[in-house]
């Protein structure tokens, strides 16, 4: 699976909007685009996943470059439960293999 | 609520002892994963199941062994427990290889101390 590069950490104010960025620039044709995130030792949760189109769904927005090379993760107001760490994981869909997870981004929304 | 559930939640032993931790996939899921996070090494992948059969080993140490049931609940056992063997174990689930995406779906975890 590819290499992911995740800023260390970020904040964002509440109900503004969190952009948290991916560099996955070894990706390769077949792979795709997780997030993942953990709030305070809870079990991993599902966000979203993308291949090369932008994908939307109740939680968040996935934007892929057109290169695939880099992504980020969109929580378009986000509130005080919004602060994790935030994993971007990149796979091959269909594998059924293993997550492999970096240090991802914890992000903290102040009030 | 993921639908993936874990027990016990906590579990405090002593260095050299064995324990057993459970875990319930969601309904209709056929493989399980088990992941180590502790404080040094992150989120670590340990070993898949897939119905019955183990399909994918990763940093897993011979103490450690786990097996999946006809029922398809899972268990992890860990023995000659060590302090670092300290950490949060989580398991999770997926539909794998059926269904549209294999989405991984994680329980609430096990935290394990051993003093």
């Amino acid at each position: 699976d590819a290499k992911t590069t995740q800023p260390p950490s970020m904040d964002c104010a509440e109900g503004r909007a969190a952009n948290l960025p991916c560099n996955h620039s070894t990706i390769s044709g077949n792979e795709y685009v997780y997030w993942y995130r953990q709030i305070h030792s809870q079990g991993p949760q599902y966000i979203i996943h993308g291949l090369k189109n932008n994908e939307t769904n109740e939680m968040a927005s996935l934007i892929i470059t057109e290169d695939r090379k880099s992504s980020t993760l969109i929580l378009p107001h986000a509130t005080l439960r919004d602060t994790a760490v935030y994993y971007c994981i990149v796979r091959v869909r269909t594998s059924g293999s293993r997550l492999t997870f970096g240090e991802g981004t914890q992000l903290t929304v102040n009030p | 609520d993921s639908g993936v559930t874990q027990t016990p939640k906590h579990l405090i032993t002593a260095t050299g002892q064995r324990v057993t931790l459970r875990c319930s996939p969601r309904s209709g899921d056929l493989s399980v994963y088990w992941y180590q996070q502790s404080l040094d090494q992150g989120l670590q992948f340990l070993i898949q199941y897939y119905n019955g059969e183990e399909r994918a080993k990763g940093n897993i140490l011979e103490r450690f062994s786990a097996q999946q049931f006809p029922d398809l609940h899972s268990e992890l056992n860990l023995s000659s427990l060590e302090l670092g063997d300290s950490a949060l174990y989580f398991c999770a689930s997926s539909p794998f290889p059926r269904g549209a995406t294999d989405t991984q779906y994680f329980g609430p975890g096990t935290r394990l101390t051993v003093l």
